[in-house]
């Protein structure tokens, strides 16, 4: 079974500073991988996705990341972030035959003036 | 287009009692899936629809079910409601042809008293 370990709860940074979100999946098998936003009393928003190809992935935003397969990491990326980043993060996977999206806990992003 | 929408946006219930909620997909698009999220569990797969057929079923105890219907709209119903149902639902649609990204709904905060 698939599994994804957000190894950040929470990421307090000051605005203009550059953030990583870190994400770590667990496969043998090839995966898709996805970053969502969610901001406060929302639902979620798709912020990039690595299918296939370039692992160097650009999204909304700002954010890029990048797929890692040697380190089953795909890291999100902003190299300076705003006061409406402010939200919670979450990195999914779906593959190995199963259709269904994994989620990992999630990371608070807190950008702070 | 329209995206997601769910109804209601809230609700109060109590233990013991039955809820059912409502979900429309976008436009053209066929599967249907349901996620529970929760600030201890994170957010967890219920089960996805695909043409009025559950394709996928995540690990709920039965009183958790759904359905979806010709039009695609689907309703998710839990039945002899627990205080641990207190939650926020998430609806997630989904075009056809390969891997598409899922389009969320903006949730159904459900509160068990």
């Amino acid at each position: 079974a698939q599994s994804v370990t957000q190894l950040d709860s929470q990421v307090p940074v000051f605005e203009e500073a550059p953030v990583e979100l870190r994400c770590n999946y667990s496969s043998s098998v090839s995966v898709y991988l996805f970053w969502y936003v969610q901001y406060p009393n929302q639902g979620l928003q798709l912020l990039l996705k690595y299918l296939s190809g370039s692992t160097l992935v650009k999204g909304i935003n700002g954010f890029e990341a990048e797929f890692n397969k040697s380190q089953t990491s795909f890291h999100l990326r902003k190299p300076s972030v705003h006061i409406s980043d402010t939200a919670e993060y979450f990195c999914a996977v779906i593959g190995g035959g199963s259709e269904k999206l994994v989620f990992g806990k999630g990371t608070k992003l807190t950008v702070n003036p | 287009k329209a995206g997601v929408t769910q109804t209601p946006r809230y609700l109060i219930k109590t233990r013991g009692q039955q809820v059912t909620l409502s979900c429309s997909p976008i436009s053209g698009h066929r599967s249907v899936s349901w996620y529970q999220q929760t600030p201890g569990q994170g957010l967890q797969f219920l089960f996805e629809y695909f043409s009025e057929t559950q394709r996928n079923k995540g690990n709920f105890p039965g009183r958790f079910s759904g359905r979806q219907f010709s039009n695609s709209r689907s309703e998710m119903n839990v039945s002899t409601l627990e205080l641990g149902d207190s939650a926020l639902y998430l609806c997630a649609s989904r075009g056809t042809g390969g891997l598409n990204e899922q389009f969320f709904g903006p949730g159904t905060r459900l509160t068990v008293l």
